[in-house]
């Protein structure tokens, strides 16, 4: 299993732009890297895929090298209400057993 | 856009009491999976069902635990016999496909199960 490292914590303040990086040493060739988002008492939601390169879309951005061995999330301008556990997953295809690391808490200030 | 859904949202049990929590996957999901949250912890998964059988579990999923699609819509976790510690955050998921088809697993909003 591919398995995930990212910073415990990161604080932030409004209108900055956040970067979380995740590091997936051993991610298979067929894996995708998806980033999910969960507050409290809610049920993580999707962010972002990707395979390689740079994926963009309306809410953030996401980097990979070209080693696939690292991606980084990145949240423009981010506000109050981004306030959040951010998780970085990588998809095995090899299995059905889709593993989340320990993630981001990500806390923006005013 | 498509949801997840869970009922009930709060379930309060006896410890040794049977609970079975119901989640609704998306109608044209293939892959479903439980995932329980304790609070303060990560998401951990629990196990995964594809094609009417379990495809993955976790050592967390004992003999207490099981998983059934009864009909074309419910997807169903049952816990015989309630321990304290099994009061957590328990999330349903479904997915088109697996993660190496660029499928993204939707979560539902939880039940939250507490254990007297």
């Amino acid at each position: 299993l591919a398995k995930t490292t990212q910073p415990i914590s990161m604080d932030s303040y409004e209108g900055q732009e956040v970067n979380i990086t995740c590091s997936h040493n051993n991610i298979a060739t067929n894996d995708y890297i998806t980033w999910y988002q969960q507050f409290p008492s809610q049920g993580p939601r999707f962010i972002i895929q990707g395979y390689k390169t740079k994926v963009t879309n309306e809410v953030a951005s996401l980097f990979i090298p070209a080693d696939r061995k690292s991606s980084t999330l990145s949240l423009p301008r981010v506000s109050l209400s981004d306030t959040a556990v951010y998780y970085c997953l990588v998809g095995d295809g090899r299995t059905y057993k889709y593993i989340f690391g320990t993630g981001t808490r990500l806390k923006v200030l005013a | 856009e498509p949801e997840v859904t869970q009922t009930p949202s709060h379930q309060v049990t006896q410890m040794g009491q049977e609970v079975i929590l119901r989640c609704v996957p998306i109608s044209n999901h293939l892959y479903f999976y439980w995932y329980r949250q304790i609070l303060g912890q990560k998401v951990e998964f629990l196990v995964s069902f594809y094609n009417n059988e379990i495809s993955e579990k976790s050592e967390i999923f004992d003999d207490q635990f099981s998983v059934e699609r009864p009909d074309g819509s419910n997807f169903t976790l049952k816990i015989r016999s309630t321990k304290l510690e099994d009061s957590a955050m328990y999330f349903c998921a479904s997915s088109g496909g697996t993660l190496t088809s660029n499928e993204k697993l939707f979560f539902g909003s939880g039940t939250q199960l507490s254990v007297l």
